[in-house]
């Protein structure tokens, strides 16, 4: 099956600090990423859709200046974490469809703001 | 809007035993169902999916789900599990069949398997 990687998988930072977090399918192309928030023992929330060339579409509720999102190409998107306060914690989850396929899920980054 | 319920946070099931995990989902039109897998490190995986005819779906790793609509049910079963099955597992919808469809998970599933 295709492969989307993320990198960092791990990332501490202090409060106010803005973090980028990026996802990359590796071996095939994505004009479409989802980026995904995942609380301890709580679902996958869908954040928002990136679009290669294009601005990214949010769900409602999350913040658009807040999370800030950019598909750079078509096989990179990255999410940053503007100002980030000790409740933006969590881990966060891209992924990338094929659309005559599946979504094809990175391994996730845990972002823990001191 | 649509929603799916996995009413077992944790189960805790012995090696070789059977395993069920339950799902129940609520959406007004025909729904596009799945299972994932996602085990520490890595991704979430596709197990299985189910779009329409026969009810009962195979999937990989030797699981299997079969679909109730009078239940609105897609609970996730395998015979007898392996330690390897341990991890977290989650169900999902759909409005379509198509790869870049927004999913709606529930809460997931985290599945213990002791010796």
């Amino acid at each position: 099956g295709a492969v989307v990687s993320q990198h960092p998988s791990w990332v501490i930072c202090k409060s106010g600090t803005s973090v980028k977090i990026e996802c990359r399918s590796l071996d095939f192309q994505a004009t479409t990423m989802f980026w995904y928030r995942q609380f301890p023992k709580q679902s996958l929330m869908l954040m928002a859709t990136s679009n290669e060339g294009s601005k990214a579409t949010y769900e409602q509720g999350v913040e658009k200046d807040k999370f800030l999102i950019n598909h750079a190409s078509l096989t990179l998107s990255t999410l940053t974490v503007t100002s980030a306060h000790p409740e933006d914690s969590s881990f966060y989850i891209c992924s990338a469809p094929v659309v005559t396929d599946t979504q094809y899920f990175g391994p996730g980054t845990r972002l823990t703001v001191l | 809007a649509q929603s799916v319920t996995q009413p077992d946070i944790h189960i805790t099931v012995s090696e070789g035993a059977s395993l069920e995990l339950r799902c129940n989902y609520s959406y007004g039109a025909t729904p596009y169902l799945f299972w994932y897998v996602q085990s520490p490190g890595q991704g979430l995986q596709l197990l299985l999916k189910y779009f329409s005819g026969d009810t009962l779906v195979q999937g990989i790793k030797g699981f299997e789900a079969e679909f109730k609509r009078s239940q609105s049910s897609f609970n996730l079963r395998k015979p007898s599990v392996h330690w390897s099955d341990a991890a977290e597992y989650f169900c999902a919808v759909g409005r379509t069949n198509f790869g870049n469809e927004k999913l709606t998970f529930g809460t997931g599933t985290r599945l213990t398997i002791i010796p």
